[in-house]
């Protein structure tokens, strides 16, 4: 184990569902990420946060909306979504980004399945 | 803009034999280099990584990477390829004081018994 907690692990939702994905560390790191993985595609990451703060939104759809209520959570709120949103996604953490060194550590994954 | 690139989808490879998974990358200015390993229905989990001295970095369940700074690269190899080492294997990269890591796609390796 990684001390990344993900739930949950798998998630099957139609275009007008609201769900949410959940993400813990027990790592006492500062920056959070949520990536998503696609089948034959690179990893893309989605979103930062470093203290709490956002740092980084690659330009993603407003149907995914983050929250980080504090170092240790974060959230991924999905609603009407798309069939193309099907993905394993995955939440990441680690020390504050710019030290230099510091190592990601992910989480199991939620497979997401958009019907 | 930097980028990672892993030129190869697959790799196979008999067990027993030495194993390289290919990895380039271009940066623009300090890289920050690292591979991680995805096993089947898990997360990425960390390997080694580069970030200044010795160009040889030693990571977990033996392996290593080497650090090219003139041909920008950095190769995972193992001297001798293990069943369990089955796995899709990323390569990273990351510039000094950047706080986005970019992925390579992933190369599936596939230890054949």
């Amino acid at each position: 184990e990684t001390g990344v907690t993900q739930t949950p692990r798998h998630l099957v939702m139609g275009m007008t569902n609201k769900k949410s994905l959940k993400c813990e560390q027990h790592l006492g790191h500062n920056a959070m990420y949520w990536y998503k993985q696609s089948a034959k595609k690179p990893l893309e990451l989605m979103f930062v946060y470093n203290f709490k703060e956002q740092t980084e939104n690659n330009s993603v759809p407003s149907r995914f909306s983050p929250e980080c209520p504090n170092s240790s959570h974060l959230f991924l709120h999905l609603h009407t979504l798309q069939p193309e949103d099907s993905a394993l996604y995955l939440c990441a953490s680690s020390q504050e980004p710019g030290t230099g060194e510091e190592t990601q550590y992910f989480g199991p994954g939620t497979r997401l399945l958009v019907l | 803009a930097q980028s990672v690139a892993q030129p190869e989808d697959q790799v196979n490879v008999a067990e027993g034999n030495p194993l390289t998974v290919k990895c380039t990358y271009s940066v623009s200015g300090n890289p920050y280099l690292f591979w991680y390993v995805q096993y089947p229905n898990r997360g990425l989990q960390f390997l080694l990584k580069y970030i200044t001295g010795d160009n040889l970095v030693k990571g977990s369940y033996g392996f290593e990477a080497e650090f090219n700074k003139s041909q920008t690269s950095f190769h995972l190899k193992k001297p001798s390829a293990l069943v369990s080492d089955s796995a899709l294997y990323f390569c990273a990269v990351r510039v000094d004081r950047d706080d986005k890591i970019i992925f390579g796609k992933g190369t599936r390796l596939h230890i054949l018994p």
